[in-house]
């Protein structure tokens, strides 16, 4: 499974509260996403970063915030989580040279309840 | 930016026959075509993939079509076992590295 790792893998927290989700790699993959999966809509991208420091949005950011330090390390963060944000998150890694996207190797998921 | 839809989103086959699940996607600059493969509880798989300079590509029992002009691509699984039983994702590149996924279409094979 391409060494990708995500923590914690189960959560339950209330509504307000910050919350932390880890995606770990260690394939030195430089491109690194945040999804999350609810039925009906498949996988929708969060946040991406195409390398250490380097952020973008994806199509669902808004509540959400990301940092990567270190090329290994991929964190989302919900500043203030909300019901909305109940779902399952996917963190995934890909290497891609220069002939464009490539295969994106996904996490185990993160089932996270927002009371 | 890109879209992509799939269909259906359910799909009930007898063991042995073949399953066809369709894709279509708007970003003509899309050139590669990834499909998952995810088992009940599971993270998303590779099944098969293709280039934008391919039009057809083969692994075993899945193969998988593109047509560029139509933009529109194709899973085909022949004589369909019941451990094909999952839901499967087609996604469209865009730019970036990212891919845009379909909806899903849960596959159920009938022993």
């Amino acid at each position: 499974d391409a060494g990708i790792t995500q923590s914690p893998r189960h959560k339950v927290t209330e509504t307000g509260t910050p919350v932390t989700l880890r995606c770990h790699q260690t394939e030195n993959h430089r491109y690194m996403y945040w999804y999350r999966q609810d039925p009906g809509h498949g996988l929708r991208l969060i946040h991406y970063s195409y390398g250490v420091k380097d952020t973008d949005k994806g199509e669902v950011s808004d509540g959400y915030s990301v940092s990567r330090s270190k090329t290994e390390d991929f964190l989302l963060t919900l500043e203030s989580a909300t019901s909305s944000q109940t779902s399952v998150y996917f963190c995934a890694s890909v290497a891609t040279g220069g002939t464009g996207a490539g295969e994106q190797f996904f996490g185990p998921g993160t089932r996270l309840t927002v009371l | 930016g890109e879209n992509v839809e799939q269909h259906p989103s359910t799909l009930s086959v007898q063991e042995g026959d073949s399953a066809v699940i369709k894709c279509t996607y708007s970003d003509s600059a899309s050139n590669y075509f990834p499909w998952y493969k995810q088992e009940l509880g599971k993270r998303p798989q590779l099944i098969i993939d293709i280039r934008s300079n391919v039009g057809e590509k083969k692994d075993q029992r899945i193969a998988v079509t593109l047509n560029k002009t139509a933009k529109h691509f194709s899973l085909h699984i022949t004589e369909t076992q019941p451990e094909d039983s999952a839901v499967y994702f087609c996604a469209a590149s865009t730019g970036g590295n990212k891919l845009v996924f379909g909806a899903g279409t849960i596959l159920r094979v009938k022993s």
